[in-house]
C-alpha cells in the first residue's frame, strides 16, 4: 500500500516570494506521482503529474516538482508566488500498471501575503 | 468538452434520511471514483468502479452503497444518513489521455457538498 505525507498543514508566503510544498510517499515500486490545487468552493485541478519521463516535472501557473527516488519526495516549488496561488494543495500517488486508484495526501493551504 | 457531472451540488439531509448523489462521465473510461473530503483529511476514498456491473470498497465503505450499471453512470447511496457523513463528496475518472495502459489521474466533478443535521 502507498501512503502520502505532506509535511505542513498551513504555508504562508509573502507575494513574489518562493513556494515549496513538500510531499514525501511510500511506495513499494516506483509511482505516479500527482499534485492538484483546489481553489475555494471549486473541484480540483491537476496542477503536473510525473509519470517516469523526467525527474523535473512542469505543470501550469508556473509551478514544477521534482521527483527523488532516493528521498522518495516530489516538493512542489514555485519561484514567485501570486495572489491568485492562494488555494489548497494536495499530492496524490498510485502505484503503476492498471491500478488507477489515487491516495491523496491531507492538503496543505497556501495563503499569500501582499 | 469531456468531463465529470455531479449533481446536486448541495444537499441537507435529516439524520435517518436517504439519499443518491449523482455522477455521469462522457470520457468512456472504465475508472470511476467516489470521494470524501474532510478538514485536514484531504481525500479519503468511498467506492470505486472498474467497470460496468464491479463495485469495490475503498478506504470509508461504511454507510455508502454504489451501482454501476453503465459505463457513463456511478451513484453513490446513502441509506441512513448520520451527522458523521456531513462532507463534500467527489466523483472522479481518468480523462481521455488516461486511456490504455498510461495513467494520468483523474477528472474531477465539482463536488457535492451534504451536510446531515
Amino acid at each position: 500500500a502507498q501512503s502520502v505525507t505532506q509535511l505542513g498543514s498551513h504555508v504562508s508566503v509573502s507575494e513574489g516570494a518562493l513556494v515549496l510544498l513538500r510531499c514525501n510517499y511510500s511506495s513499494s515500486v516506483p509511482p505516479y506521482l500527482f499534485w492538484y490545487v483546489q481553489y475555494p468552493n471549486q473541484g480540483l485541478q491537476l496542477l503536473l503529474k510525473y509519470t517516469s519521463a523526467a525527474t523535473l516535472v512542469k505543470g501550469i501557473n508556473g509551478f514544477e516538482a521534482e521527483f527523488k527516488k532516493s528521498e522518495t519526495s516530489f516538493h512542489l516549488t514555485k519561484p514567485s508566488a501570486h495572489m491568485s496561488d492562494a488555494a489548497e494543495y494536495f499530492c496524490a500517488v498510485s502505484r503503476r500498471s492498471n491500478d488507477y486508484k489515487l491516495s491523496f495526501g491531507a492538503g496543505t493551504t497556501v495563503t499569500v501575503r501582499a | 468538452n469531456a468531463g465529470v457531472t455531479q449533481t446536486p451540488k448541495f444537499q441537507v439531509l435529516k439524520t435517518g434520511q436517504s439519499m443518491t448523489l449523482q455522477c455521469a462521465q462522457d470520457m468512456n473510461h472504465e475508472y470511476m471514483s467516489w470521494y470524501r473530503q474532510d478538514p485536514g483529511m484531504g481525500l479519503r476514498l468511498i467506492h470505486y468502479s472498474v467497470g460496468a456491473g464491479i463495485t469495490d470498497q475503498g478506504e470509508v465503505p461504511n454507510g455508502y452503497n454504489v451501482s454501476r450499471s453503465t459505463t457513463e453512470d456511478f451513484p453513490l447511496r446513502l441509506l441512513s444518513a448520520a451527522p458523521s457523513q456531513t462532507s463534500v463528496y467527489f466523483c472522479a475518472s481518468p480523462p481521455p489521455e488516461g486511456q490504455g495502459t498510461a495513467f494520468y489521474g483523474y477528472t474531477f466533478g465539482s463536488g457535492t457538498r451534504l451536510t446531515v443535521v
